[in-house]
């Protein structure tokens, strides 16, 4: 089975610093693990995903993860947070491949202060 | 870009009601799924649908619940009794190929409140 713990509820930061969201995973298989953002009344959209190529991973408007099977993490990262960046994020998690559901976390609130 | 429209994008019915949600996915994927997400809970996984059939369904997923895929582009879900605690925001999303490069593209949402 697949589940996926976020570490942080909420994270707040201040405008122009680094951001940091821990996400570990558990899965029986070689799993794929996303990351999605929700905008406040907005729907998901997908910010990046790891499918066993590159261990580190680039997703749009900067963001940034980073696979590590040791430590079965896979922390979402960006350099300098911009006030557009206040969201909920969600890791999520799927088994390596077939049609099968996602498994999301929790959510991690990001406030961005100016 | 292609992307999965939802309609209403919020539905308030009174409890013992039924609902239809509708989903309109990318025109060219083949699986299809539900997924809700309660206020200030995560999302949680509905029902898988391909080929016309359920795929998958999760336990919240019982006889009230129901989808289908009526005329080859909308793909609906329907909850046929609705109770206070089927209030939440569904999505639906969809998904090309079940390859690892793949994903699944949600829609915005509709936000379903029983009364």
């Amino acid at each position: 089975a697949q589940s996926v713990t976020q570490l942080d509820s909420h994270v707040s930061v201040s405008e122009g610093t680094p951001v940091l969201l821990r996400c570990n995973y558990s899965s029986s298989y070689s799993p794929s693990l996303f990351w999605y953002v929700q905008h406040p009344n907005k729907g998901l959209q997908l910010l990046l995903k790891y499918t066993s190529a590159a261990t580190l991973v680039k997703g749009i408007n900067g963001f940034e993860a980073e696979f590590k099977k040791s430590e079965t993490s896979f922390h979402l990262t960006k350099p300098s947070a911009h006030m557009s960046d206040a969201a909920e994020y969600f890791c999520v998690v799927t088994p390596h491949s077939g049609n099968t559901p996602l498994v999301f976390g929790k959510g991690t609130r990001l406030s961005v202060i100016a | 870009e292609p992307e999965v429209t939802q309609t209403p994008s919020h539905q308030v019915t009174q409890m013992g009601q039924e609902v239809i949600l509708r989903c309109v996915p990318i025109s060219n994927h083949l699986y299809f799924y539900w997924y809700r997400q309660i206020l200030g809970q995560k999302v949680e996984f509905l029902v898988s649908f391909y080929n016309n059939e359920i795929s998958e369904k999760s336990e919240i997923f019982d006889d009230q619940f129901s989808v289908e895929r009526p005329d080859g582009s909308n793909f609906t879900l329907k909850i046929r009794s609705t109770k206070l605690e089927d209030s939440a925001m569904y999505f639906c999303a969809s998904l090309g190929r079940t390859t690892s490069t793949d994903t699944q593209y949600f829609g915005p949402g509709t936000r379903l409140t029983v009364l």
